[in-house]
């Protein structure tokens, strides 16, 4: 079966640097993305990841490894907006969308 | 502006009374598709439209229906709801569906109770 897996929850500390972990087994490979949740909200894009390597979007970066099955994005400069679910998804070889359960993130002063 | 809207934003219903939630979209898109979400199991596909007239099961497809008739609109029908349907549902779009780096856009969410 198809497999993503997220810690479901993280807390950091406002200013400071977390790296939220994803790994994932499924049928094919066509990228992998991020997207932010706000509690109650719609889930937003942050980042799409098909190569390895690290991609950087201001503050927010994504790495990826096929050969691991495994990704992290990795926040810096944490701010208390930040505060929100992360929500890992692979795109598989039929082009449909596999979703973690999502890393709820905590942001403390 | 290009937007997702879904509707109703909240809905309380019984048991066994059919409702719709529309979703609407004006990016032109192709690919429509709904997902249901719920505490601690992510977003989970109910149905999805590659095309008008062109429907699939996702991988919680049992109650519910859709239909695309035109290609904005892609509605989610609860024939018989049921206590276990309650949830946030989510429409989502993107312009195809068939190349990798598209992105998926939101609706606002509907979330429903069932009573």
């Amino acid at each position: 079966g198809q497999n993503i897996d997220q810690p479901t929850e993280m807390t950091a500390t406002e200013g400071a640097i977390v790296q939220i972990n994803c790994t994932y087994q499924t049928s094919g490979f066509n990228g992998l993305f991020w997207y932010q949740q706000h509690a109650g909200e719609a889930p937003t894009f942050l980042s799409y990841n098909v190569l390895d390597g690290l991609e950087e979007k201001g503050r927010f970066s994504s790495f990826l490894s096929r050969s691991k099955g495994y990704s992290y994005l990795l926040l810096k400069e944490l701010q208390m907006k930040d505060s929100a679910s992360y929500l890992c998804a692979v795109r598989d070889s039929n082009y449909q969308l596999i979703w973690g359960a999502g890393t709820k993130l905590i942001i403390k002063p | 502006e290009a937007q997702v809207t879904q509707n109703p934003r909240y809905l309380i219903t019984v048991t066994g009374k059919k409702l719709t939630v529309t979703c609407s979209q004006n990016m032109n898109h192709e690919y429509m598709s709904w997902y249901r979400q719920d505490p601690g199991l992510g977003l989970r596909q109910i149905y999805y439209s590659m095309n008008v007239e062109v429907t699939d099961k996702g991988d919680v497809p049992e109650g519910y229906k859709v239909s695309r008739k035109e290609k904005r609109n892609f509605p989610l029908i609860l024939e018989s709801p049921s206590p276990n349907q309650t949830s946030l549902y989510f429409c989502a779009t993107s312009l195809t569906g068939t190349s990798g780096e598209e992105t998926q856009y939101f609706g606002p969410g509907t979330r429903l109770l069932v009573l």
